[in-house]
């Protein structure tokens, strides 16, 4: 397989601004899921998509936050009106069904001034 | 609510040294229980993971961990380290349901050092 992959790799914003993400999952997986992790942390939950329906969001998932997942192939991931504190790195891993193993790619790094 | 507790943050071994990595946690029933190792500018990879079974699992790199039911842990073991260990190790946990919240709970992390 070709692996999870994310992009961009970096993101360097001012506060107030927007930002999307991208994540392409391994092309036979239904699941995709979004994390964050902060430094010092483990990655936390944010939300997961079943193909294109988008089944758990986790309370660290603001109203400025948004994701989607329109031909249950990939996925974006949209910041509104970036804080400081949205600085992480943001994770998308992908798995063909529950609990199979997940794959996760190398991440967003977010970075808001 | 699910929680995980790794409550070294850091462990410094020598090279070739056993190692072991500890993790609580804290579930209604038996959860899904994982090991992931996280280098510097890769992603999260799995290193072993329990269902059922066997409380002894396996995984790459010669890594193994037990669940104890009664200790509600799962300890990550190796029993002769390389440098090439060096890195963020995670411990893990998901609902057996799937209903719910879907998604991993994971620990904060401990921060593996290999000493030559």
């Amino acid at each position: 397989d070709t692996g999870v992959s994310q992009d961009p790799r970096h993101k360097i914003t001012k506060r107030g601004q927007n930002v999307t993400f991208r994540c392409d999952p391994i092309s036979e997986h239904n699941r995709l899921y979004w994390y964050r992790q902060t430094l010092g942390q483990g990655p936390e939950f944010l939300t997961y998509f079943q193909n294109e329906a988008q089944l758990e969001k986790s309370r660290l998932l603001s109203d400025r936050f948004s994701a989607e997942r329109p031909k249950g192939s990939f996925s974006t991931l949209e910041i509104q009106r970036t804080e400081q504190g949205d600085s992480a790195m943001y994770l998308c891993a992908s798995s063909r069904a529950f609990n199979e193993k997940l794959f996760f790619g190398s991440g967003t790094q977010l970075s808001v001034l | 609510a699910q929680s995980v507790t790794q409550p070294d943050i850091h462990i410094t071994v020598s090279e070739g040294a056993s190692l072991e990595l500890r993790c609580n946690y804290s579930y209604g029933a038996t959860p899904y229980l994982f090991w992931y190792v996280q280098s510097p500018g890769q992603g999260l990879q799995l290193l072993l993971k329990y269902f059922s079974g066997d409380t002894l699992v396996q995984g790459i790199k010669g890594f193994e961990a037990e669940f104890k039911r009664s200790q509600s842990s799962f300890n990550l073991r190796k029993p002769s380290v390389h440098w090439s260990d060096a890195a963020e190790y995670f411990c893990a946990v998901a609902p057996i349901s799937g209903g719910g919240a879907d998604g991993l709970t994971f620990g904060k992390g401990t921060h593996l050092i290999i000493q030559p």
